[in-house]
């Protein structure tokens, strides 16, 4: 079975400072991750993807395969980082289904 | 970006009721999903689809069927609508070519009430 686990419902923090979302995966394979970001009044949308080993937006993740963990990071918050944020994994045989965790909110206060 | 459409955006309706969401894509892409978004629960699978004549369950598709009429097009139907199943719907599709890294492209959200 898939499962995505981020622990942290609610992360505030101020602007500048860093910003670490915790997401932890559950499979026997090997997993490809991906991080969706849900501004407000927008769509949900790709963020980041760690086969491409992009950043964007200042955001990077890390596969830590014994850890099972592909916590996303920013150096220095801003405002418009502000959204929801889900991490989701899908086996990398093969992409057949996107499995979700249950989402983390960022609130970047000024 | 209107590449992926879904109706009603909103819909307040009583237990028993039957109802269709909708979702058409003009992305010409093969592959369609069904999720609802639930405070804490994050995004669960409902029905996906790889086309018109491929449909699969997910996690969570007891109470809901689908239909895919054409590759544009995927509906998800509650025969009898219940209150848990309240909750924010959303289509998403995917290029089948795009491979492993392909992006998921997700709709608006359709937000239903069943009272």
């Amino acid at each position: 079975a898939q499962r995505v686990t981020q622990p942290e419902k609610l992360l505030s923090v101020f602007k500048g400072a860093p910003v670490e979302l915790k997401c932890n995966y559950s499979y026997s394979g090997s997993p490809e991750l991906f991080w969706y970001v849900q501004y407000s009044r927008q769509r949900l949308q790709l963020l980041l993807r760690h086969i491409s080993r992009e950043s964007i937006k200042g955001f990077t993740a890390d596969l830590n395969k014994g850890e099972t963990s592909f916590h996303l990071k920013k150096p220095f918050a801003q405002e418009e980082d502000s959204a929801m944020y889900y991490c989701a994994l899908t086996p990398s045989t093969g992409f057949q289904k996107l499995v979700f965790g249950t989402g983390t909110r960022l609130l970047v206060s000024p | 970006d209107a590449d992926v459409t879904q109706t009603p955006r909103n819909r307040i309706t009583k237990t028993g009721k039957r109802i269709m969401l909708e979702c058409s894509q003009t992305k010409g892409h093969d592959r369609m999903y069904w999720y609802r978004q639930d405070p804490g629960l994050g995004l669960r699978l409902i029905y996906y689809s790889f086309d018109v004549k491929d449909i699969n369950k997910g996690e969570i598709s007891d109470g809901y069927s689908v239909s895919r009429q054409a590759q544009a097009k995927f509906s998800l139907s509650l025969e009898s609508a219940i209150p848990n199943q309240t909750a924010l719907y959303f289509c998403a599709t995917k290029d089948s070519d795009s491979g492993i890294a392909g992006e998921l492209f997700f709709g608006e959200g359709s937000r239903l009430t069943v009272l």
